[in-house]
């Protein structure tokens, strides 16, 4: 059964960092593409970053350009999201999600929740 | 604004055939496959439809997807009170190099 699980979410001051993790099983994960998505609190849903098999291959959202950083480890079958500069607009739940074809998302975590205050 | 177009609301009655539509451009839809997603209350989103108009085994044919140049639409037949959820279009856009999503249809089954 695919399973992922995302970690990390908590509360953190505006300009801060957050690194989030996504421990995923059930599936041969260096063998497939990942991307984050998030949600705000009431909001639909917004994709925020893109990688590859190899790691080779990123693309971010506009919104995180240059603020987070994805990255993955093969040999652990983790996904991560390193944000800095973290913004009140960035509170939101993120979900990790197996990607089959550039937008086909068949498989999600549960999501970690972010939460941007002071 | 998202990039993708849809009404923020729907409703039908049970038995009732709704459809959803999914308004985009030559860059996402025109050029893309659409994928549609439910999210019902409190949970993770769930894949719908792929490639346009392909169920993921488990899903009822009472779901139906299709595209037509930049816009889509999902249909929802015979409607049941557990389809009561918020549903989003989504495709590749080759401009933004990314997913772009709708903003989303809340579904009430009245």
């Amino acid at each position: 059964e695919v399973q992922l699980v995302e970690s990390g979410g908590g509360l953190v001051q505006p300009g801060g960092s957050l690194r989030l993790s996504c421990a995923a099983s059930g599936f041969t994960f260096s063998s497939y593409e990942m991307n984050w998505v998030r949600q705000a609190p009431g909001k639909g849903l917004e994709w925020v970053s893109y990688i590859s098999s190899s790691g080779s291959s990123i693309y971010y959202a506009d919104s995180v350009k240059g603020r987070f950083t994805i990255s993955r480890d093969n040999a652990k079958n983790s996904l991560y999201l390193q944000m800095n500069s973290l913004r009140a607009e960035d509170t939101a739940v993120y979900y990790c999600a197996r990607d089959g074809d550039r937008g086909l998302f068949d498989h999600w975590g549960q999501g970690t929740l972010v939460t941007v205050s002071s | 604004q998202s990039v993708l177009t849809q009404p923020p609301s729907a409703s039908g009655t049970p038995g009732q055939r709704v459809t959803i539509s999914c308004s985009g451009s030559s860059s996402n839809i025109g050029g893309n496959y659409v994928y549609w997603y439910q999210q019902l209350p409190g949970t993770a989103p769930k894949l719908l439809i792929y490639r346009n108009n392909q169920r993921p085994s488990g899903v009822p044919d009472r779901f139906s997807g299709s595209k037509s140049g930049t816009s889509a639409s999902l249909a929802i037949s015979g409607l049941r009170s557990e389809d009561e959820a918020d549903y989003y279009c989504a495709a590749w856009d080759d401009s933004l190099s990314g997913v772009v999503f709708g903003g989303g249809t809340k579904l009430t089954v009245l």
